[in-house]
């Protein structure tokens, strides 16, 4: 059973707009959770964070709101730009007592068009 | 270098062969990471090493053998494999085990079994 799930494989959206990706959790247990951006033959990059104990951070055209209650994160990016075509992932960590445990979700593809 | 780098970047093997994936970091991190990328499934954790230390092993099959002989280096070793075990692995370091924001991955290892 996935712990992290990003709903929607694809998003398009076109330049100038706003991209909002998605991602519910199942584990009251995570007490950080991640957006990375990944582009094709790269790995990963971590993008942006959020912790548990906030609803909202902000960096750059990057926002991250969390809702807890809901268990339920979301990424806003505004202005969308070409150069955010990527597939996003959606991460979460708990603590194991020896390690900080990344869970992912299964990626959103952000197509920004012209 | 910088960064994580694995090799090779692709790899096609048959269900009776042996290999090996090579992650490298040169980022001075004490903790790697082996994770596997199936089609539309979420980054799933493999195995977890710590000053060369293997802490965690999620339920992976002996059929994935992983070798960390530094903190700079770390392999997997694959034998036997099946069709489904084609995937993206995808290696990564951090600084320490609860360093969530210093997770760096490499570009990952295109893996297809025939």
């Amino acid at each position: 059973d996935q712990q992290v799930k990003q709903n929607s494989p694809s998003l398009s959206v076109q330049e100038g707009r706003i991209s909002i990706l998605n991602c519910d959790y199942t584990n009251s247990m995570f007490d950080y959770f991640l957006w990375y951006k990944k582009y094709p033959a790269e790995g990963p990059t971590f993008l942006i964070s959020i912790s548990s104990i906030k609803d909202k951070n902000e960096d750059g055209r990057f926002t991250v709101f969390l809702n807890k209650s809901a268990k339920h994160l979301s990424l806003h990016i505004v202005p969308s730009q070409p150069g955010d075509s990527a597939v996003y992932f959606c991460a979460a960590s708990a603590y194991t007592g020896t390690a900080s445990k990344l869970t992912f979700g299964t990626g959103t593809r952000l197509q920004v068009t012209l | 270098e910088t960064g994580v780098t694995q090799t090779p970047r692709h790899l096609v093997m048959g269900m009776t062969n042996k290999k090996s994936l090579k992650c490298e970091q040169h980022l001075g991190h004490n903790a790697m990471y082996w994770y596997k990328q199936s089609a539309k499934k979420p980054l799933e954790l493999m195995f977890v090493y710590s000053l060369e230390e293997r802490v965690e092993n999620n339920s992976v099959p002996s059929r994935f053998s992983p070798e960390c002989p530094n903190s700079s280096h770390l392999f997997l070793h694959l034998h036997t494999l099946q069709p489904e075990d084609s995937a993206l692995y995808l290696c990564a370091s951090s600084q320490t085990l609860t360093d969530l924001y210093g997770y760096t991955f490499g570009s990952g290892t295109r893996l297809t079994v025939v």
